[in-house]
């Protein structure tokens, strides 16, 4: 069975760095074809996508927030870390992190439950 | 990046009803388009990959059309479970994903 947690505070102030930890079972990022992505989705809005690491430790970002953000792997702990620095109150919302599989498509088949983050001072 | 727009933004329908949902990319995406569904306080679902692959375990009252750019969920009889928010996503530009706007779909 494939889980995901994701781990984190609920709480930072504007300016500071968030970090997010991904702890997942069931699979391994060292297999071809496996991945895990972030997504987040403010209060009441659309999801938006994040960020991805794949099983030959690629890395892929936000277009429009790769400046902020970085993606890692610890495959011995089976834990994906995601940070975003300069953190605003829009940032505010809940992060989700899942596994995508890579199969000729692409698509993320087992979602965590999400972490609210909170941006205020 | 490529956009998604769903359309409508949100629809009222009756347990019983057909109920399409359509997607459009900016560009031409082939077929790397899921479809998700998301209930309130819950993470999303994928219900549909690649544009018309039906995802273990998803009822077979959900499929998915469509190629290029314009693509269509659709519920044959919706349930009173189905009530929700459902989003299309596109995954052609790998891994510059984006996700539509989402359609609620809530009881009449």
């Amino acid at each position: 069975q494939v889980t995901l947690r994701e781990s984190g505070p609920a709480l930072v102030k504007p300016t500071q760095t968030l970090t997010l930890t991904c702890t997942f079972s069931g699979f391994s990022l060292t297999t071809s074809g496996m991945c895990v992505s972030w997504i987040r989705q403010p209060p009441g809005k659309a999801l938006e996508w994040l960020a991805l690491i794949d099983w030959t430790d690629d890395k892929y970002y936000s277009t429009s927030l790769k400046t902020r953000l970085t993606i890692s792997k610890d495959t011995s702990k089976n834990q994906v870390v995601f940070t975003m620095t300069n953190m605003d109150p829009v940032d505010t919302g809940t992060y989700y992190c899942g596994r995508a599989v890579a199969h000729g498509y692409y698509y993320m088949d087992v979602w965590g439950k999400g972490t609210t983050v909170t941006v205020s001072s | 990046d490529i956009q998604m727009t769903q359309s409508p933004s949100s629809l009222s329908a009756s347990v019983g009803d057909r109920v399409t949902i359509t997607c459009r990319a900016s560009q031409n995406i082939i077929n790397y388009l899921n479809w998700y569904q998301q209930k309130p306080g819950t993470a999303p679902n994928l219900l549909i990959y690649a544009a018309s692959y039906l995802q273990r375990g998803v009822p077979s009252r959900f499929s998915g059309s469509g190629s290029g750019t314009d693509f269509t969920l659709t519920i044959t009889s919706l349930q009173p479970e189905d009530f929700a928010t459902y989003y299309c996503q596109q995954t052609y530009k790998t891994p510059t994903w984006t996700f539509g706007q989402g359609t609620k779909v809530e009881i009449k």
